[in-house]
């Protein structure tokens, strides 16, 4: 199964709202994971099955879509959350990720 | 908390074989499968191998099929990864995770720092 993520990168400003879509090459129900990464460090888990959230990670954070589209939302950037995200489809083996979407500074 | 530290990385010259390690604390792991996903330079995730919780399942990604080999001992908490013939493009980050669910879970809850490769003549 593929996935793409867009856009591959993206540049925002302190508050905005960040909008990052996963596209699945075949249905994958609500099997999708997002993941966080900063520079330098080991990616760590925000959303599992498409929309729920994480122990600790920010109300900021949303994740919706099932099928084969899916959606990261972040409803008032903060400073720490410039980072890179990363989408993974858990549905069926091998799981794989998509390329990345790196969210900038403006 | 949960605790994954890996080692055994390095340089290594292609055809050669290295043996990555990573120790778990912090949970009970022999109740969780565990995996091993790699990032190249600049790259997205990549998907290495995934053994089950009591060993009795793996599998591997198509670039690493007989070539690299998944085990643990569950006695010492430890997570292997055995990698044989190795080429330039398996030059990576390797990190250790763990499953989010006991027994079976697609997704990672828990990533070790991860340990680079670099394999060059």
């Amino acid at each position: 199964i593929q996935m793409t993520q867009s856009p591959s990168s993206l540049s925002a400003s302190i508050g905005d709202r960040v909008t990052i879509t996963c596209r699945a090459s075949q249905d994958i129900g609500i099997a999708l994971a997002w993941y966080q990464q900063k520079p330098g460090k080991a990616p760590g888990l925000l959303i599992s099955t498409a929309s729920n959230l994480h122990s600790g990670v920010p109300s900021r954070f949303s994740g919706s879509g099932s099928g084969t589209d899916f959606t990261l939302t972040i409803t008032s950037l903060q400073s720490e959350d410039f980072a890179t995200y990363h989408c993974q489809q858990a549905k069926s083996f091998p799981w794989t990720f998509g390329q990345g979407t790196k969210v900038e500074i403006k | 908390q949960v605790q994954l530290v890996e080692s055994g990385g390095g340089v290594v010259q292609p055809g050669r074989s290295l043996r990555l390690s990573c120790v778990a604390s912090g949970f009970t792991f022999s109740d969780y499968g565990m995996k091993w996903v790699r990032q190249a330079p600049g790259k997205g995730l990549e998907f290495v191998a995934v053994i089950a919780f009591d060993g009795s399942l793996k599998y591997y990604g198509d670039s690493v099929e007989g070539r690299f080999t998944i085990s643990r001992d569950n006695s010492k908490n430890t997570l292997y990864l055995q990698m044989n013939n190795l080429s330039g493009e398996d030059t990576a980050i390797y990190y250790c995770t763990k499953e989010r669910l006991p027994r079976a879970s697609p997704d990672c809850d828990s990533w070790g720092q991860g340990v680079l490769v670099s394999v060059s003549s």
